[in-house]
């Protein structure tokens, strides 16, 4: 099976504009989540998606905002962008009968 | 609220030599733990999980991990560390509760092994 893919890889945008980054689960698999990592605050958990329904979000203002369609692809979005939004975002996907996430490669967010 | 430490920043090792990451946690509940690595601009790559049964968990690549639930401990182990283990490692919790997928992540831990 093809692993979780995201696009784009990299990104740089300016403070003030908004950016959208997507994120395609692994086949069958229909829970999708989305992290964001610096190396200040690490690993922290933005929100998740299932069944185009969004299940659990984390502390994040309202700029960051997410979705998920009928074919479980989702995407994030975010906007106003400034500078401290610059990390990288990783998506992570998996099953009802598994209980692991397996994520994708991340998208390199850079705010200028 | 779910938590976890990863207590040291970076651990160095010879190469051959026993690896050990280590990992305490908080939950409430009982717990689902994983371990993840990540390589320089990478995402990160599933190692093992606890789930329930036995403590002690195998994983890929030779790693393994011993579950505590007195110390709430979960410590990455490798018999015999090689270069190419080098990397950045994290540990994971999230509470077993349906309709819970979030995942709480230690700091990680930066392992050097020294050919």
């Amino acid at each position: 099976k093809a692993g979780v893919t995201q696009t784009p890889r990299y990104l740089i945008k300016t403070r003030g504009q908004q950016v959208t980054l997507s994120c395609s689960p692994i086949s069958g698999h229909r829970s999708v989540s989305w992290y964001q990592q610096t190396p200040g605050q690490g690993l922290q958990f933005l929100f998740e998606y299932f069944s185009e329904t969004q299940r659990n979000k984390g502390n994040f203002p309202g700029r960051f905002s997410g979705r998920q369609f009928s074919n479980s692809r989702s995407e994030m979005n975010v906007s106003t962008l400034e500078l401290g939004d610059s990390a990288l975002y990783l998506c992570a996907s998996s099953s009802t009968v598994t209980d692991t996430q397996y994520f994708g490669p991340g998208t390199r967010l850079t705010v200028l | 609220a779910q938590s976890v430490a990863q207590p040291e920043d970076q651990v160095n090792v010879a190469e051959g030599n026993p690896l050990t990451v280590k990992c305490t946690y908080s939950v409430s509940g009982n717990p689902y733990l994983f371990w993840y690595v990540q390589y320089p601009n990478r995402g990160l790559q599933f190692l093992l999980k606890y789930i329930t049964g036995d403590n002690l968990v195998k994983g890929s690549y030779g790693f393994e991990a011993e579950f505590n639930k007195s110390q709430t401990s979960f410590h990455l182990k490798k018999p015999s560390a090689l270069v190419s283990d080098s990397a950045l490692y994290f540990c994971a919790v999230r509470a077993v509760q349906y309709g819970n997928n979030r995942l709480a992540f230690g700091k990680g831990n930066q392992v050097v092994v020294i050919p």
